[in-house]
């Protein structure tokens, strides 16, 4: 099983559209995770870090299911800006350890 | 102001040459990192420095060395490049361990032929 699983998509939806994304990783000890964006033949940037409360940003909500071992990135009312792809980032802890997941890729369609 | 600056961006260079990447942050983070984003967009960590020194070395074929002069710059030096090496590389710094948020630079894409 790989560290961290996303799928690769694409995701096309259309504008206004609420999509989530899921993000599964092996490490049980896995301490802290985030979602990172990257916009195509750009750097990843930072979207959001996940807190084991959930947490909200605007448009963005994400979550972070630990007995499941998942977290997840739900976006709602799509814009045509948030075309990109989106990775899942999750850290083992000591060391900076970080693995990315390949990334899933959404295109919202006017 | 540039946070983390990477040069060059685009590097095409021959099998068997050597080549050098830098890179630069202005943050004050004490953490630079090296990843390498193969043509699958799999973006995998290479190395980790801490202060100037080596936290994480994943494996890597040793014709790739770092090098941290100081702890704004991480360096990345290629010796005999192989066309599997085509890939783009980022540099990116964080304040500490795990829990910051990593800054990345531009990227610099590599092409072997």
């Amino acid at each position: 099983r790989k560290e961290v699983e996303q799928d690769p998509g694409p995701f096309n939806v259309p504008e206004g559209a609420t999509v989530a994304f899921n993000c599964t990783y092996s490490n049980s000890a896995s301490q802290s995770f985030f979602w990172y964006r990257q916009d195509c033949r750009k750097e990843p940037k930072l979207l959001m870090s996940v807190y084991s409360s959930g947490n909200e940003d605007g448009r963005f909500t994400a979550q972070l299911n630990r007995a499941s071992q998942y977290i997840s990135l739900l976006i709602r009312d799509s814009k045509l800006s948030d075309s990109a792809t989106y990775l899942c980032v999750v850290d083992s802890g000591g060391y900076q350890k970080v693995t990315f997941g390949i990334g899933t890729k959404l295109q919202v369609i006017p | 102001d540039t946070a983390v600056s990477q040069t060059p961006k685009y590097l095409v260079t021959q099998m068997g040459n050597d080549k050098s990447i830098k890179c630069e942050q202005n943050l004050g983070h004490d953490t630079m990192y090296w990843y390498k984003q193969d043509s699958k967009k799999f973006l995998k960590i290479m190395f980790s420095y801490n202060n100037k020194e080596l936290i994480i070395n994943e494996t890597v074929p040793n014709r790739f060395s770092p090098k941290s002069p100081d702890k704004a710059h991480l360096n990345l030096h290629i010796n005999s490049l192989e066309l599997g090496d085509s890939a783009v590389y980022f540099c990116a710094s964080s304040h500490g361990q795990g829990e910051d948020t990593q800054y990345f630079g531009p990227g610099t894409r590599l092409t072997v032929l």
